[in-house]
């Protein structure tokens, strides 16, 4: 079974404007991950936030953890073409084993 | 550094036959994890290994096995294969030991069961 529900499924916009997703999860976790999957091939790691932590950046990235709401939203501010992708949330539960959503298939416009 | 390596990168089964993947692990890392990949799916979690041994599962079959080498590779093997299981097997790598948080993951073998 999956752990994480990201929304939307899918997410259109144009060069320079930025994509926000969210992902929703079920349990408590040790730490939340977000992964990049271009085109079916493997998938890229973006950035960890652990549960004590609410918000994280690197580069065009924002992570925020609310987990009282289990809920994480993943920010890309003025997005490139390179960044069309399938993105994933994933839950770790302390076990060591990964819980990963549907994704949300984002399209970036020239 | 090399990162996380899978072979073969493309494999075409008929239905009840067997089919071993490997994975080659990233430089330093020792624990190992398979995942399957439906078609518009995220990846579900099938078991990992460290220190030669299963230490968690999925909810998949007994068809489903695996194993790890003591150079830390690891193999999954797939017996009576079914339409179903044609999927993009990823591996993930982490460690050193159980704790490594962040899992880096292979470009996956693309499975077609016939």
């Amino acid at each position: 079974s999956q752990q994480g529900e990201e929304d939307p499924q899918a997410l259109s916009i144009q060069e320079g404007e930025n994509a926000t997703m969210n992902c929703s999860y079920k349990t408590s976790i040790n730490n939340l991950q977000w992964y990049r999957q271009n085109s079916g091939r493997g998938l890229v790691h973006l950035i960890l936030i652990r549960s004590n932590e609410r918000e994280k950046h690197s580069g065009r990235l924002r992570v925020t953890l609310d987990t009282s709401k289990k809920s994480s939203s993943l920010l890309i501010t003025a997005s490139r073409a390179a960044d069309t992708a399938s993105y994933f949330c994933a839950t770790d539960s302390n076990d060591y084993k990964l819980s990963f959503g549907a994704g949300t298939t984002v399209t970036v416009r020239a | 550094d090399a990162g996380v390596t899978q072979s073969p990168t493309h494999l075409i089964k008929t239905r009840g036959q067997q089919v071993t993947l490997r994975c080659s692990p990233k430089s330093g890392h020792d624990t190992v994890s398979w995942y399957q990949q439906a078609l518009g799916q995220g990846p579900q979690f099938i078991f990992q290994y460290y220190e030669e041994e299963e230490r968690q599962r999925g909810n998949f079959p007994d068809r489903f096995s695996g194993h790890q080498y003591p150079n830390y590779s690891s193999e999954l093997n797939v017996n009576a294969l079914l339409l179903g299981d044609s999927a993009l097997y990823l591996c993930a790598s982490s460690g050193p030991g159980l704790g490594g948080e962040t899992q880096y993951f292979g470009p996956g073998t693309r499975l077609l069961v016939l």
